[in-house]
């Protein structure tokens, strides 16, 4: 049982270059978010689905698109990178019960955009 | 819109000294509160969630309504407690999680 996988760990990319951060889980989960952690401005929420075919935007969505074609699977894509999303993305997933249950998280991915 | 404020970015503490790790929220309803915690080098994870009412490694916070606060207390810090501290807020029937800037706790020895 891996929990979360986030690949890769570390990414460098040019300004207007595209991207695809993965994000899978083996734990059966129904919720699955994306959050950007940037310094002394904490997680914020980008993109979270609640079930396959299903995403939403969170609160910084502007320049990423998510698909949710799989129970498993919660890509993140960057299509226009620009300095401003140099940051640590999370991956995390949650049983279903956002209210009471736990978020499980992945290592983290570190993207640099030069 | 529900928000999640954590006033102090870094909070230094000697080993032995309490620790109260401060968290507001704004939100009319029931929220749940949690605290995450992220020690260096591993996975941001749950530390302990308000409707547990449970103690986590010495810590326990607890739910004012009437403050809108969630602060994290432990009464005898220690070194390996250093770590970047995180409260967020669940609102009911919402699918979204919301985290505060964090805190960054250094245990000094």
């Amino acid at each position: 049982n891996a929990g979360v996988t986030q690949t890769p760990k570390f990414r460098i990319l040019k300004i207007g270059q595209s991207m695809t951060l993965q994000c899978t889980q083996d734990m059966n989960h129904n919720y699955m978010y994306w959050y950007r952690q940037d310094p002394g401005m904490g997680l914020k929420l980008i993109y979270y689905s609640v079930g396959a075919g299903i995403t939403d935007k969170g609160e910084v969505p502007n320049g990423y698109n998510v698909s949710r074609s799989t129970t498993e699977d919660f890509p993140l894509r960057l299509e226009l990178a620009a300095p401003s999303q140099t940051s640590v993305y999370f991956c995390a997933s949650n049983i279903g019960d956002r209210y009471t249950g736990e978020l499980f998280f992945g290592e983290g991915s570190r993207l640099t955009v030069l | 819109a529900q928000r999640v404020t954590q006033p102090e970015k870094l909070l230094s503490v000697f080993k032995g000294a309490p620790v109260e790790l401060k968290c507001n929220y704004s939100y009319s309803g029931s929220p749940e509160l949690f605290w995450y915690v992220q020690y260096s080098r591993q996975r941001l994870q749950l530390l302990l969630r308000h409707i547990s009412r449970e103690s986590i490694k010495g810590f326990t916070a607890d739910l004012n309504k009437g403050e809108t606060s969630f602060h994290l207390k432990k009464p005898f810090a220690q070194e390996e407690d250093s770590a970047m501290y995180y409260c967020a807020l669940s609102r009911y029937r919402d699918d979204k999680i919301i985290f505060g800037k964090g805190t960054r706790l250094h245990i000094l020895p």
